[in-house]
């Protein structure tokens, strides 16, 4: 059974940096592209970032790009989101999703976990 | 910047069909394919269809996904309705180094 199991969230004051890990189990960590979605409260859903599967290719949303860095652990099955200077905006739930194997969408989800930037 | 439009909401009867709208803002829908998730209330996203018109095991039939090229839009389809599809559903695609999902549909079943 696929399980993707995100930690790491919190409360961080405005400028702040946070660490995302998610925790893979279930299948072939390495052989996936892994990506990380946002919701922020009552919103609708926003990708964040991808990462093939050996750290090749990588990407981010445009609005993101310098102050989030993703990385994986294949040794681990463990995939990162490094998130700094935050900002309230950045408050969200972020989920950690498996792409499917030849195209640019999600099979499986984890459940998330809540970022609050506030002071 | 390519957009991906969607009703705010839809809602139908128990028992009956629901067509859920994702209309692309430039170019073509088929330049890459759409996929469908559902959110339930307090709930991760889960996937119901992915590249245009494929299920995933476990997802029941009565999800379908098509496209439209005269319209430029894909179309989440969901015959039989019950209670447990009452959700918001999500369209993403990708463009330009960017996946982009829509605003969401909120399904109400009553």
């Amino acid at each position: 059974e696929v399980q993707l199991v995100e930690s790491g969230g919190g409360l961080v004051k405005p400028g702040g940096s946070l660490r995302l890990s998610c925790a893979a189990s279930g299948f072939t960590f390495s052989s996936y592209t892994m990506n990380w979605v946002r919701q922020a409260p009552g919103k609708g859903l926003e990708w964040v970032s991808s990462i093939s599967s050996g750290s090749s290719y990588i990407d981010y949303a445009d609005s993101l790009k310098g102050r989030f860095t993703i990385s994986r652990d294949n040794a681990r099955d463990s995939l990162y989101l490094q998130m700094s200077s935050l900002r309230g905006e950045d408050t969200a739930v972020y989920y950690c999703a498996r792409s499917l194997y030849n195209s640019r969408g999600i099979d499986f989800w984890g459940q998330g976990a809540l970022v609050t930037v506030s002071s | 910047n390519f957009m991906l439009t969607q009703p705010h909401s839809v809602s139908e009867s128990p028992g009956k069909t629901v067509t859920i709208s994702c209309t692309g803002s430039s170019g073509s829908i088929t330049s890459n394919y759409v996929h469908w998730y559902q959110q339930r209330p307090g709930s991760a996203p889960s996937t119901v269809i992915y590249e245009d018109n494929q299920r995933p095991s476990g997802v029941p039939d009565r999800f379908s996904g098509s496209i439209d090229n005269s319209s430029n839009s894909a179309s989440l389809i969901i015959s039989g309705l019950k209670t447990e599809d009452e959700a918001d559903y999500y369209c993403q695609s990708y463009d330009s180094s960017n996946w982009v999902f829509g605003g969401g549909t909120k399904l109400t079943v009553l």
